[in-house]
């Protein structure tokens, strides 16, 4: 199974919002609610951020959201702070009762 | 609240087998509601999942892994384990357990992470 592609990098000025894709197919996101978002730190372990597609759990600021337009998944995060600096996976359960995920896409805080 | 922690040898040598155990605290393994999951990071590359294991013994794997790896449960101890046979430097990377939700597929938490490193 090859990974859900994601741009390799990203940018914006703290303040601003910028949009993270994932995008797969109808076995997986295009057919599944179950998308996740996580952030991972340098040498950290990643940490959840939004699932099913746009559920943010307790902790995770407002800035960050999660939607889904047929094979392509969103995250967003506004109002771009210094610590959201870091890399972002999205993943995906398939069809196959098997899991995906993304390439990763490292955010730069201009 | 439920803590993961990876445990097992970090250095194994090219045609051996990788063995990893993670140890589930604050929690029972038992839950119906969670499969038991293992990830890898080569350095500087991505998150690849390997495959996760129900606590009654179901196994899901990676089919790019499937004909290598075995993800076994020991409910006694609270604990789920990782073989990986016949590896290269290929196999070399952070190994990650985590708890996956069975209705809705996020992995949370995250056990902090074991590097492993495939050399002779």
């Amino acid at each position: 199974q090859s990974a859900l592609t994601q741009p390799a990098s990203v940018s914006g000025s703290p303040g601003q919002s910028i949009t993270i894709s994932c995008t797969g197919t109808t076995t997986d996101v295009g057919g599944y609610n179950y998308v996740s978002w996580y952030q991972q730190h340098p040498g950290k372990a990643p940490k959840l951020l939004i699932s099913e597609v746009s559920h943010r759990p307790s902790g995770v600021p407002d800035r960050f959201s999660g939607s889904k337009s047929g094979n392509t998944a969103s995250l967003t995060i506004s109002g771009l702070q210094a610590e959201d600096e870091a890399d972002y996976y999205c993943s995906s359960s398939t069809s196959a009762n098997t899991v995906i995920f993304g390439g990763g896409t490292k955010l730069t805080v201009l | 609240q439920v803590q993961l922690q990876e445990s097992g040898p970090g250095l194994v040598k090219p045609s051996q087998t990788l063995s990893l155990s993670c140890t589930v605290s604050g929690g029972s393994i038992s839950s119906d509601d969670y499969y038991w999951s293992w990830i890898r990071q080569p350095p500087g590359r991505g998150l690849e999942w390997i495959g996760y294991i129900y606590y009654s013994g179901s196994t899901y794997y990676n089919p790019s892994l499937k004909s290598r790896v075995s993800i076994s449960v020991d409910t006694s101890k609270n604990q789920f384990s990782l073989k990986l046979r016949s590896v290269t430097a290929a196999d070399t990377a952070v190994y990650f357990c985590a708890r996956v939700g069975w209705n809705d597929g996020k992995f949370d938490p995250w056990g902090q992470g074991t590097l492993v490193t495939v050399s002779s």
